[in-house]
This record gives C-alpha cells, structure tokens and sequence, in this order.
C-alpha cells in the first residue's frame, strides 16, 4: 500500500554507537517530518524538511542529523547514541504544509539505547 | 507560543457510556488547524479529523463527534455508546502559521466491557 514506510521497526543501539532510521514515502509529497515520541508525552518534532535537498531545525534537534538527498526519502542519523535518544521515533510526510491535506505517518521506530 | 493541553491522562469508562476527550490549546496565530489522531495499542498513528480556524461548526462521524469553540480555545472528541475497540491514546494536535504540529500528551482511553 501507499504511503510512509520506516525502517527498521525495531532497534537496540550501545551508547555512543551510530545508526540511521530510514523514512520513504511514494505519495510524492514534498514535505517531510521527523518525531520522537516519549512516554506521557506527544510527539516532538526533531527536523524536517519542505522538499529535496533541504533541512531544517525541529523542537528537539540536538544529537540527530537529517538528510534529503531524494525527494522520496528522509534519512534521520544518530551519530553516538545515548540513552536519552531512546524514544520511539516517527517518520510523516505532507502534500504541503500539511494543514490542507493532513499528514501521514508511518508505523514508527522503536529505538532503545543502552 | 503555541500549546495543547490534554488535562485527562488516563479515562476509564464501561462499553456503551458515552465519553468526552478534552482538548485546550494556545496560540496567537489568526490561521490555525486542530487535529485528532488515535493511537491503539499497536502504535500506529491513525487521523480521526482536521478542522481549520475558520470553521466552528461541530462535526459527527458515526459515533464520534466533535465541538470546536474558538471563545473557550477548546476543541473537544466525544465518543458515543463506547467500544472495547475505540481503547487507544487520542492526541490533539495544533498546527499554526509554521511547518511543526504541536502535540498534547494524549489521553488514555480505556474502555472496559
């Protein structure tokens, strides 16, 4: 089915380790989104992205790095994981801003640091 | 600043009684959208609806209705006649004049038969 797919689902990281989530969609939407979301908490946006090659500052930026090499894809990097980060993190995308068309989220990544 | 307030973490109720999700938000913008998303135990974020500033008229879906009021910055979720299959985590969410949503914490619904 269309839509937004993240992988992996599941990932267990050993503090100051390296890895990188990764979010596609095929709806050739030009806005990307990277969340984290905390237990009690709603979601936080990390970084985002309003189309190819392009990136931007979120809530919560610090510790991650994000690309968008392709307008398909949105890469979101742990460059030495700590056991703050451990969080489940959401990959959305959106035709626009999102306000007119809603955003569409995939089934997340469950990352735990240890 | 922008915020979203869910006051009621954790709601408990028998199947069938009807049940009110609250939602408080904040901001200063002119153009804003409220969102509804459920989430189940499997963790998937489903949308349940988008409603932008301009519109006030409340909304029904099935069992489900909604009462947005711009005097109290309130846009509330009503479930009617509950369902074992609507427990789930409901989030509000508020998008205003930037690219980011503003989430709330989220309410835990659970719905006891």
């Amino acid at each position: 089915n269309a839509g937004v797919t993240q992988t992996p689902k599941f990932r267990v990281l050993k503090t100051g380790q390296s890895m990188t989530l990764l979010c596609a969609q095929d709806m050739n939407h030009e806005y990307m989104y990277w969340y984290r979301q905390d237990p009690g908490m709603g979601l936080r946006l990390i970084h985002y992205s309003v189309g190819e090659g392009t990136t931007a500052k979120g809530e919560v930026p610090d510790g991650y790095n994000v690309s968008r090499l392709k307008k398909q894809n949105f890469l979101l990097g742990l460059e030495s994981a700590a056991p703050s980060q451990t969080s489940v993190y959401f990959c959305a995308s959106s035709l626009s801003r999102g306000a007119n068309y809603g955003y569409t989220f995939g089934s997340g990544t469950r990352l735990t640091v240890v | 600043a922008q915020k979203v307030t869910q006051a009621q973490t954790e709601i408990s109720v028998v199947e069938k009684e009807d049940v009110t999700l609250d939602c408080v938000y904040e901001t200063r913008d002119t153009t804003y959208y409220l969102f509804w998303y459920k989430q189940p135990p499997s963790g998937e974020l489903v949308f349940l609806i988008r409603r932008n500033s301009f519109d006030e008229q409340n909304e029904i879906s099935g069992r489900y209705s909604w009462n947005f009021q711009k005097s109290t910055s309130s846009f509330n979720f009503t479930i009617t006649a509950s369902q074992v299959v609507d427990s789930a985590v409901y989030f509000c969410a508020l998008r205003g004049g930037n690219y980011q949503l503003i989430w709330g914490a989220g309410t835990k619904l659970i719905i006891k038969p």
